[in-house]
This record gives structure tokens, C-alpha cells and sequence, in this order.
């Protein structure tokens, strides 16, 4: 079974530029999640995605950040425009969901690493 | 609200022996899960193991092992035999049951296996 994929795994910007993430999460998961990682820091949730419904983005700065899940499965986060203090690890990560019982697992993706220049 | 607390930054241990990493973690709720994960070098992060605070057994996943003391607030990880692909970041994570499905972070352990 595929894991979480995530692309691109580096992306290098110059600040004020746009930037967008992507995410498929594992198949059949109706749960998604967007982390921010700072160096040598733990995740930190972005925002939570019950289908294509946005449950928890009480994190998200939504001056410059936006996410959207079409469909209830890929998952889209951009970043309009980029600051230098956006340099991090960007995480998405998976579960099956609130209904399955199982929902307090979840898998995580490889990450894109973003650079602001 | 919750926080969880890793207090050892960076830990070391021969390949072979046994390596306990502490987390602790505040919280006022009764029922909630914990979990530690393993971030690699190549940074995808790995359940490692879980545990739910109703359950007084501790988990076990073969070399992995949990203490968890709930009176304590305390959730230790013991990795035995350790292998030098346990060379990693060691994040716990806290989680109450109940709805919110939102996972409070450790700064997390970097353990290094030594040859």
C-alpha cells in the first residue's frame, strides 16, 4: 500500500513569490493534515481536513496561507507571498478518519523542505 | 491546555544496549492516546508506537517498549538491543480523545546509535 506523497520534496523560492504544495493522501483516508516543522522543532498543525471539509485551521495564518482538498483526497497548500520565515519542513500526514475508530493515527508524508531566499 | 515536554535534546547509545528516551506531558483530561514516532534522516516520520491512557498494560512492538505512568504523566520510551538504523529524531505526541484528532508535539530526542 503507497504511503502519504508529497511534492515536491525541495522547493527553493525567493521571498514574495508564490509557492504550493501537494499532497495525495493514503487511499481510503478521509482525514488530512498539514504540519509546519521548524528546525529542530516538532510538528505544529496547520489545518485539518475531514473530507473536503477545513475542521481545524484555527493555526493557519490566512493572511498568506491557503489550503484547499477538492474532491476529499489531494490536499493544496500555497503560501502567497512567501516570507523568509517560512523556511521549513512542510508535513502532510493521513488517518482514516472520526468515524473509523481509528482515527488517532497518523501517517505522515516525506515533507517539502522550503527555502526562502 | 496540553504540552509535552522532552527534556533530553540529543542521546547516545552503543549498537546492542538499551536506551530509555523520557517524555512527559500536562494535561487535565482522562482519556486521550500517546505516541512516539521516528523521523529518520530522510525525514518521513514513523509510528513507532502507541499507547491509549485507558489501558494500564504498556505497549510493545518488538524491540520498542513503553512505561507509561499515568499517575506521573510520564511516557518513556525504551528501545532495546538498539540497531543502527534507530539512529533518528524521536518525537512523542500527545492526543485526547474526544474529537480534536490534534497531535501536541515534543522538541524531540536525536538519538544516534554508536557502532
Amino acid at each position: 500500500e503507497a504511503g502519504v506523497v508529497q511534492s515536491p520534496r525541495y522547493k527553493i523560492i525567493e521571498k514574495k513569490q508564490p509557492v504550493a504544495f501537494w499532497c495525495n493522501p493514503i487511499s481510503g483516508h478521509n482525514t488530512l493534515y498539514w504540519y509546519l516543522q521548524n528546525l529542530g522543532q516538532g510538528p505544529e498543525l496547520l489545518i485539518r481536513y475531514e473530507n473536503e471539509e477545513a475542521v481545524d485551521d484555527s493555526q493557519l495564518p490566512k493572511d498568506r496561507f491557503s489550503a484547499e482538498r477538492l474532491k476529499g483526497v489531494d490536499s493544496t497548500l500555497k503560501i502567497q507571498p512567501a516570507e523568509l520565515g517560512d523556511s521549513a519542513v512542510y508535513l502532510c500526514a493521513s488517518s482514516l478518519g472520526v468515524t473509523s475508530g481509528m482515527a488517532d493515527t497518523q501517517y505522515f508524508g516525506p515533507g517539502t523542505r522550503l527555502t526562502v531566499l | 491546555a496540553q504540552t509535552v515536554t522532552q527534556s533530553q535534546p540529543e542521546m547516545s547509545v552503543q549498537e546492542a544496549e538499551t536506551v530509555t528516551l523520557s517524555c512527559t506531558y500536562d494535561t487535565s483530561e482522562s482519556n486521550y492516546y500517546l505516541f512516539w514516532y521516528k523521523q529518520p534522516p530522510s525525514r518521513q516520520m514513523i509510528l513507532v508506537i502507541r499507547q491509549e491512557a485507558y489501558k494500564q498494560q504498556n505497549a510493545t512492538e518488538n524491540r520498542f517498549s513503553v512505561n507509561f505512568q499515568k499517575a506521573a504523566k510520564s511516557f518513556s520510551l525504551k528501545i532495546s538491543d538498539s540497531q543502527l538504523g534507530d539512529t533518528a529524531m524521536y518525537f512523542c505526541a500527545f492526543m485526547k480523545s474526544g474529537g480534536t484528532y490534534k497531535y501536541i508535539f515534543g522538541t524531540g530526542t536525536r538519538l544516534k546509535v554508536l557502532a
